[in-house]
């Protein structure tokens, strides 16, 4: 596609109940990173991947966050058990490969309001 | 651990002055620098970024930034700011070569007409 897309752009759950969040790249993208974004805050790495496979989870918060990706492309962030402190924007990026000097693009996020 | 501090929560300019906004960070070596900009309703879109050779890096929209290691600095500039400049700013480091990012608090810009 033209940009990185994100879905549901807003959720409202119920405290407990599980939530997937979807994030397709850029085409031909295959460094895919997860960012969450609290209100007023700044942007808290999650997880990224390369390929399918993920060098790095250092920033997933707890066990009740998971994520991952298939074919190279879609990924999938799960949050299990939603708590009241998950409500934030959770924002896909992509880039040509896990490289810095590759320019990463941002979706809009997915804003995920736990009740 | 690395780390970024933007030092200006909320920053109010005239339209048409000059703007600065500071950055410092953390990291051993140099590292890979970005500002990136949110405007509401649209995603992060990245100004300028800064890896190697000259420190004053010039960006999209009119900005530019200078990397000072002396400093631990990447402020981004604009000599004079359009009202649609307003927007959160967040500046970024990539420590080591993977393209993860660590992000400053950001910064609220304000432009008063």
């Amino acid at each position: 596609g033209a940009g990185v897309s994100q879905s549901p752009s807003n959720k409202v759950t119920e405290k407990g109940k599980d939530v997937e969040l979807r994030c397709d790249p850029i085409s031909g993208h295959t460094a895919l990173y997860w960012y969450r974004q609290r209100l007023g805050q700044g942007l808290e790495f999650l997880i990224y991947f390369q390929g399918n496979s993920a060098p790095d989870k250092s920033g997933l918060p707890s066990d009740r966050f998971s994520a991952e990706r298939t074919g190279e492309s879609v990924s999938t962030l799960t949050i299990q058990r939603t708590q009241q402190e998950d409500s934030a924007v959770y924002l896909c990026a992509s880039s040509g490969q896990a490289f810095s000097g590759n320019t990463i693009y941002f979706g809009e996020g997915s804003w995920l309001t736990v009740v | 651990a690395q780390s970024v501090t933007q030092p200006d929560i909320h920053i109010t300019v005239s339209e048409g002055a000059s703007l600065e906004l500071r950055c410092n960070y953390s990291y051993g070596a140099t590292p890979y620098l970005f500002w990136y900009v949110q405007s509401p309703g649209q995603g992060l879109q990245l100004l300028l970024k800064y890896f190697s050779g000259d420190t004053l890096v010039q960006g999209i929209k009119g900005f530019e930034a200078e990397f000072k290691r002396s400093q631990s600095s990447f402020n981004l500039r604009k000599p004079s700011v359009h009202w649609s400049d307003a927007a959160e700013y967040f500046c970024a480091v990539a420590p080591g070569n993977t393209g993860k990012l660590i992000f400053g608090q950001g910064t609220t810009l304000q432009v008063k007409p």
